[in-house]
């Protein structure tokens, strides 16, 4: 099956730094998502990518929709005590096989600040 | 709005007991998700409603029966668990299950011990 590679597992970072962190797939999606989830609560979307080389943003938040359509990256700037919690990329397969809407998450970034 | 409801928040269970989870979402949506989730890892996939019928069981034990009363309900009825199976549960639902531009929106979840 398909299997998403994310990087890294764990960032420790000051606050005010920039964060960036990264999908790469064996398999093309048609769609990636990136979602937000905190202690106690369940995944929440950030952004949502749905053609090859698209750029998003979301305030701070920044993503891209690899070429390839095999990879995907988020990047946060200036971040902020509230940015803690683990964020997921998550892809989607078009129409056919016997995967198509399923997502496929990728293992997960833990994501701590310092203030 | 999109916003799915998750009861009850947390739930202790005995081995013996029968117990049930419960979703709503009222955004008009017609595919409704069922996930497992154990700590500081991403979700995993248990069964997929679309417009109101079982469209995918991942092959759950059958100790966990999930039903779709409504377009808008999405139960998970519990029986004979074993301890394993404390998790977060997680619900989630889009617009529909195969179509492009599929967003899943995830509700809160339950925390279920069993002891």
């Amino acid at each position: 099956g398909q299997q998403l590679n994310q990087s890294p597992q764990s960032m420790f970072i000051q606050e005010g730094e920039d964060v960036s962190m990264n999908c790469t797939s064996s398999s093309i999606f048609n769609t990636w998502l990136w979602y937000k989830q905190e202690p106690g609560e369940g995944p929440v979307l950030l952004i949502a990518l749905y053609k090859a080389g698209e750029l998003t943003s979301n305030g701070r938040l920044t993503a891209q929709f690899g070429i390839t359509r095999k990879d995907s990256f988020l990047n946060i700037s200036a971040s902020i005590p509230s940015d803690v919690g683990i964020y997921f990329c998550a892809g989607q397969l078009g129409a056919g096989g016997t995967s198509y809407g399923k997502l496929t998450f990728g293992q997960g970034t833990i994501l701590t600040v310092h203030p | 709005d999109t916003e799915v409801t998750q009861t009850p928040k947390h739930l202790v269970m005995g081995m013996t007991n029968k117990k049930s989870l419960k979703c709503e979402q009222h955004m008009g949506h017609r595919a409704m998700y069922w996930y497992k989730q154990k700590a500081k890892k991403p979700p995993e996939l248990m069964f997929v409603y679309s417009y109101e019928k079982l469209s995918i069981n991942e092959s759950v034990p059958s100790r966990f029966s999930p039903e779709c009363p409504n377009s808008s309900l999405l139960n998970l009825h519990l029986h004979a668990l074993q301890p394993e199976d404390s998790a977060l549960y997680l619900c989630a639902s889009s617009i529909n299950h195969a179509g492009d531009y599929n967003i899943q929106y995830f509700g809160a979840g339950t925390r279920l011990s069993v002891l």
